[in-house]
């Protein structure tokens, strides 16, 4: 079966401060990649899509930036966060760009 | 999406009581849709998905329903109980693109 993972789980950052958010899928073979944002009591914003290594598509213009080292591994970066960064990050994968999407447990980013 | 800086619509139902949850999607050739669930602090959860030729799908206590004519899909939860209580999210295909469509969401409150 098929799993997702997401780490930290929590991350408390200072304004400026860089982040890495690490995203790895196991138990398939070249995943359709995503990340999303949520603010609190709010919906789901997609930020990047990955359909294989080193494809990145960008949904939103922002400070953020995505990578895919590898084939099972998608990254969200920052070189500087600010204090709008904060919120509830969510990885999915999915077969399929237009099949069903499969999350991962999140990563909540507090910047202060 | 449009509706991610929105504040999420709330139903408040009575334990063991049944639950409909609704969702408008704006395009016709939509051919795919998936109900998830997202409780606190998680990652949303695939509950059920419809493909168009259908106007019915059942699962375990919970039926989604597709009408075509009016674009309108629903959740019904039957006998819901406390651990119901989460966000819910419709997502279609639209063919817009390559991804699914994530709706605004729906916080179901149960109250004992």
């Amino acid at each position: 079966s098929q799993t997702i993972h997401q780490w930290p789980a929590t991350l408390v950052q200072p304004v400026g401060s860089p982040l890495s958010l690490e995203c790895t899928v196991e138990g398939t073979s070249n995943p359709n990649l995503y990340w999303y944002r949520q603010a609190a009591g709010r919906g789901l914003q997609l930020l990047f899509y990955s359909v294989g290594i080193g494809q990145i598509s960008s949904e939103v213009p922002q400070n953020l930036s995505a990578s895919r080292p590898q084939d099972r591994q998608f990254i969200l970066s920052s070189k500087k966060l600010l204090l709008s960064d904060s919120g509830f990050y969510l990885c999915a994968w999915s077969w399929h760009p237009q099949e069903t999407q499969y999350f991962g447990p999140g990563t909540r980013l507090l910047v202060l | 999406g449009e509706s991610v800086g929105l504040h999420l619509p709330t139903l408040s139902v009575q334990e063991g009581d049944n639950s409909i949850i609704n969702c408008a999607y704006s395009n016709s050739a939509s051919d795919y849709f998936i109900w998830y669930k997202q409780e606190s602090g998680k990652g949303p959860q695939f509950i059920i998905d419809i493909r168009s030729n259908m106007d019915k799908r059942q699962g375990q206590r919970v039926t989604v329903l597709l009408n075509k004519t009016v674009k309108h899909l629903s959740l019904q939860i039957a006998a819901t109980q406390p651990g119901d209580s989460a966000v819910y999210f419709c997502a279609e295909n639209n063919n817009a693109g390559n991804m699914l469509t994530f709706g605004g969401g729906t916080r179901l409150m149960v109250k004992p």
